[in-house]
């Protein structure tokens, strides 16, 4: 149980392009789920909280406008990189909040590794 | 606010020798804290949890790790690595506020035949 998957697991893409990446929690419901972004050799860095029927919440720093976020069922979230370049390259992993082993406890997507040419 | 640090940035063991990998937290109350490991291009995989039951948390794989609160440490121990196991493992403190995640930079292990 506590499956949580992401779609696509690699894109590339031009420059100036939007590529949307989704995630979904396939076998519990997720009222809250979570994107961060990892370069190479380094930590993850939170993005925003993706909250089933409202907006998402954003770190500082991260533009709400560049990175889209819908949460719009208690099972899927959808991360959109809009008008993206190069430097929005990196992997992009979602975590979904819940299951049966409560709030405190995330679960981590294979993460999407997106390339922009 | 809650924070961890991870002590090694790199760990290097021989198979079917002991890892430790330490982490120490930062935290205002008691503390959640996890350990997820990542292996290359992959997501995060959750090893155990602390949560302020049993100081000794036994996880998957044959992983433990102990929560020590005069030391404010959590480190992860295995006592015999296998090649598998080698990954980047991340020490992580959970905020009660919010639920979110602070990550520790991260311990890479290798695993040597």
């Amino acid at each position: 149980g506590a499956v949580v998957s992401q779609h696509p697991s690699w894109v590339i893409c031009k420059s100036g392009t939007s590529v949307k990446i989704e995630c979904r929690s396939l076998d519990f419901q997720a009222t809250t789920m979570f994107w961060y972004r990892q370069f190479p050799k380094q930590s993850l860095m939170l993005m925003a909280t993706s909250n089933e029927g409202s907006k998402a919440t954003y770190e500082q720093g991260v533009e709400k406008d560049k990175f889209l976020i819908n949460h719009a069922s208690l099972t899927l979230s959808t991360l959109t990189v809009t008008s993206a370049h190069p430097e929005d390259s990196s992997f992009y992993i979602c975590s979904a909040q819940g299951g049966h082993s409560g709030k405190e406890t995330q679960y981590f997507g294979p993460g999407t590794r997106l390339l922009v040419l | 606010a809650q924070s961890v640090t991870q002590l090694d940035s790199h760990v290097s063991v021989s198979e079917g020798t002991p890892v430790l990998l330490r982490c120490n937290y930062s935290s205002s109350y008691s503390p959640s804290l996890f350990w997820y490991v990542q292996h290359p291009n992959k997501g995060l995989q959750l090893l155990l949890k602390y949560t302020s039951a049993a100081t000794l948390v036994k996880g998957i794989n044959g992983f433990e790790a102990e929560f020590k609160k005069s030391e404010t440490s959590f480190h992860l121990t295995k006592p015999s690595a296998h090649m598998s196991d080698a990954a980047e493992y991340f020490c992580v403190v959970i905020s009660f506020n919010d639920y979110k995640l602070s990550f520790g930079a991260g311990t890479t292990v290798t695993v040597r035949a």
